[in-house]
């Protein structure tokens, strides 16, 4: 069974703070993406890593796929109230169609103004 | 991107009837599309995979006679919560799969069983 380790798990910060969100397996990843989900919605894709030490970034959000494809982290820089919602990562084992993903538990941020 | 809705966004029902919930693929087609089940400030759980035109493949766990999957065209899917029970209250999203493996979720639908 493919877990996604996500941390931490809830995050409260204030305006204009750096965070960091990390996504953690023992499995290899064809492909992990990041959605983000505000309540009462469904997730919104947010970047999708295929390539082991790829980085993406997304105006402040930098995201980056670990070199053996196991593990992924998103950066916020200098957070906004905006930027508040449920973060997933999930990971795709195979490149190929109809491939589930593997979701994370999910990181909850609040950004206090 | 590309958009996928749900229909209803809400539904209350009461127990023991049945709810039908849609969930369309506007602007492409979807071969296969994927249905989850989420718990308040959980994250999203697997139910099955949804094939155009063949059988469901439901998670282990998932009752396929319950939780009624059917993709009838390249731009729908349906689930039918039958015999429906307040544990059944949810909120169940959609998501169709674009540029493999990359999925774009609907907009969900809160089941409410009283």
């Amino acid at each position: 069974t493919q877990l996604l380790e996500q941390s931490p798990q809830f995050l409260s910060i204030q305006e204009g703070e750096n965070l960091t969100v990390y996504c953690n397996s023992s499995s290899v990843f064809s492909s992990l993406q990041w959605y983000r989900q505000e309540p009462g919605e469904g997730p919104v894709l947010l970047v999708t890593v295929v390539t082991g030490g790829e980085v993406k970034k997304l105006k402040r959000l930098t995201f980056q796929f670990g070199d053996a494809r196991k593990d992924s982290s998103l950066h916020i820089t200098a957070a906004q109230p905006g930027d508040t919602g449920l973060y997933l990562c999930a990971g795709a084992i195979r490149l190929s169609g109809n491939t589930p993903l593997v979701f994370g538990k999910g990181t909850r941020l609040s950004v206090i103004a | 991107g590309a958009v996928v809705s749900q229909h209803p966004s809400r539904v209350i029902c009461k127990s023991g009837t049945s709810v039908k919930i849609e969930c369309r693929s506007l602007d492409f087609q979807a071969t296969t599309m994927f249905w989850y089940r989420q718990f308040p400030k959980k994250s999203l759980m697997l139910m099955a995979t949804s094939n155009e035109g063949s059988k469901a493949t439901y998670e282990q766990g998932v009752e396929k006679d319950k939780f009624l999957i059917n993709h009838a065209s390249l731009t729908l899917s349906t689930l039918t919560v039958t015999s429906a029970h307040p544990e059944d209250s949810s909120f169940y999203i959609c998501s169709a799969e674009v540029l493999t493996p990359e999925q774009y979720f609907g907009p969900g639908t809160r089941l409410t069983v009283t």
